[in-house]
């Protein structure tokens, strides 16, 4: 069964900082991995994904990720963070055929 | 507008009620998913649905059913309510579940 690790509930960088934030998977077959933004009272929304092919992925919002099969890694990374990028954070894996498992989320701070 | 819709968005219900909460999923998606978010279990995926027929089964109470009618829109009915049943349920919808679901933004239900 597949499962994902965010490493830190919580995250808090400075207006205009890197925000990296983790996501480690287990899996015994090639997972499809996703990033999702939860903002407050509202649903989820989809970031970015990794299916195939390119292991950087780009996505909303200045938002990227990179899949590191050897660390079994799925880092969210955005450049230069603003504001308006508080909100939790969640990753996500599945594998053909099985649903979509969650991570704990980390909720990202941004200081001003 | 994600394209999935969810009503009602706010309910509140006494203990040892039932209510329904409806899902319209986004068109041309067959499959249908329901989850359950609350603070102490995160994101806990309940069950799935596709072109009508039941698919999995994850931590779904006895108490709650669900299904989907053939205009593909579902329900999920959560009976004999306790207050531990208070959260956030969100329906996604997908095409592929390989390539990510797209959430409504959830019904809060409030138990008192």
């Amino acid at each position: 069964a597949q499962s994902v690790t965010q490493l830190g509930s919580h995250v808090s960088v400075s207006e205009g900082a890197l925000v990296l934030l983790r996501c480690n998977y287990s899996s015994s077959v090639p997972p499809y991995l996703f990033w999702y933004v939860q903002y407050p009272n509202q649903g989820l929304q989809l970031l970015l994904k990794y299916t195939t092919g390119a292991t950087l992925v780009k996505g909303i919002n200045g938002f990227e990720a990179e899949f590191k099969k050897s660390e079994t890694s799925f880092h969210l990374t955005k450049p230069s963070a603003h504001m308006s990028d508080a909100a939790e954070y969640f990753c996500a894996v599945t594998t053909h055929g099985n649903k979509l498992v969650f991570g704990a989320g980390t909720i990202l701070r941004v200081k001003s | 507008d994600s394209g999935v819709t969810q009503t009602p968005k706010h309910l509140i219900t006494a203990t040892g009620q039932r209510v329904t909460l409806r899902c319209s999923p986004r068109s041309g998606d067959l499959s249908v998913y329901w989850y359950q978010q609350s603070l102490d279990q995160g994101l806990q995926f309940l069950i799935q649905y596709y072109n009508g027929e039941e698919r999995a089964k994850g931590n779904i109470l006895e108490r709650f059913s669900a299904q989907q009618f053939p205009d593909l829109h579902s329900e999920l009915n959560l009976s004999s309510l306790e207050l531990g049943d208070s959260a956030l349920y969100f329906c996604a919808s997908s095409h592929d579940r390989n390539y990510g679901y797209t959430f409504g933004s959830g019904t809060r239900l409030t138990v008192v």
